[in-house]
């Protein structure tokens, strides 16, 4: 049982166009997270939700919005794609967001093509 | 700025040697200190974390030296296999309460030859 799920796993998309990354997990993990790995594997938090709230929005472009409609499900939706939003996203959740020993679980990752 | 600096970028280590990644940090507030191990085409999983209280932590072959007053922490990999080719990520944990968030390094490409 795969416990962070994203799809799809790839997205080839031409500019301009809008696109959405599903995100779930059974893990039961109160917390969710987008990150973004660029082409030099830097690991970048995008936002981060808690029982559905959003916690972190870190300065990403307003065309980003995550919605988490339940506490084991938190999508992305891009509008508008550029070509620098190529890159890897990874959802990731973790049992809270402040304590200690909460470590993060990833998905296997989105690689997002914008041609 | 929230930094966490790591080296080297990429390492050839020959199979029983020793591996060792280097990370250094600004924020003296950072509270938890994990390290990441990314495989391709696949998504960064936890292999090990330390506290800043403890000066080195041992979890089989993978051991975390950390030097609190240097600001650097670093990442052992004894007797290095070549299923331990993957790209390393070290990260600190910072940031308000309920605001918490992870800043991760740069990442090392870890490459072990038989």
């Amino acid at each position: 049982d795969t416990a962070v799920s994203q799809t799809p796993k790839y997205l080839v998309t031409q500019m301009g166009n809008d696109k959405s990354i599903k995100c779930e997990q059974n893990l039961g993990h109160d917390t969710m997270y987008w990150y973004k790995q660029d082409s030099k594997k830097f690991l970048k938090i995008m936002f981060s939700y808690n029982n559905k709230e959003l916690i972190i929005n870190e300065t990403v472009p307003n065309r980003f919005s995550p919605k988490s409609p339940d506490k084991a499900h938190l999508n992305l939706h891009i509008n508008s794609l550029e070509l620098g939003d190529s890159a890897v996203y990874f959802c990731a959740s973790s049992p809270s967001l402040s304590s200690y020993n909460s470590p993060l679980h990833f998905g296997n990752g989105t690689r997002l093509t914008v041609t | 700025q929230q930094q966490v600096k790591q080296s080297p970028q990429s390492l050839i280590v020959q199979k029983g040697g020793i591996s060792i990644i280097n990370c250094a940090y600004e924020n003296t507030a950072f509270d938890y200190f994990p390290w990441y191990q990314q495989f391709p085409g696949k998504g960064p999983a936890l292999l090990i974390a330390i506290r800043p209280d403890v000066s080195e932590k041992k979890e089989g072959r993978f051991t975390i030296s950390f030097n609190k007053s240097a600001k650097q922490f670093s990442l052992h990999i004894m007797d290095s296999q070549p299923g331990d080719s993957a790209t390393y990520f070290c990260a600190a944990r910072g940031g308000d309460f309920g605001n918490e968030k992870l800043t991760f390094g740069t990442g090392t490409r870890l490459t072990i030859i038989p």
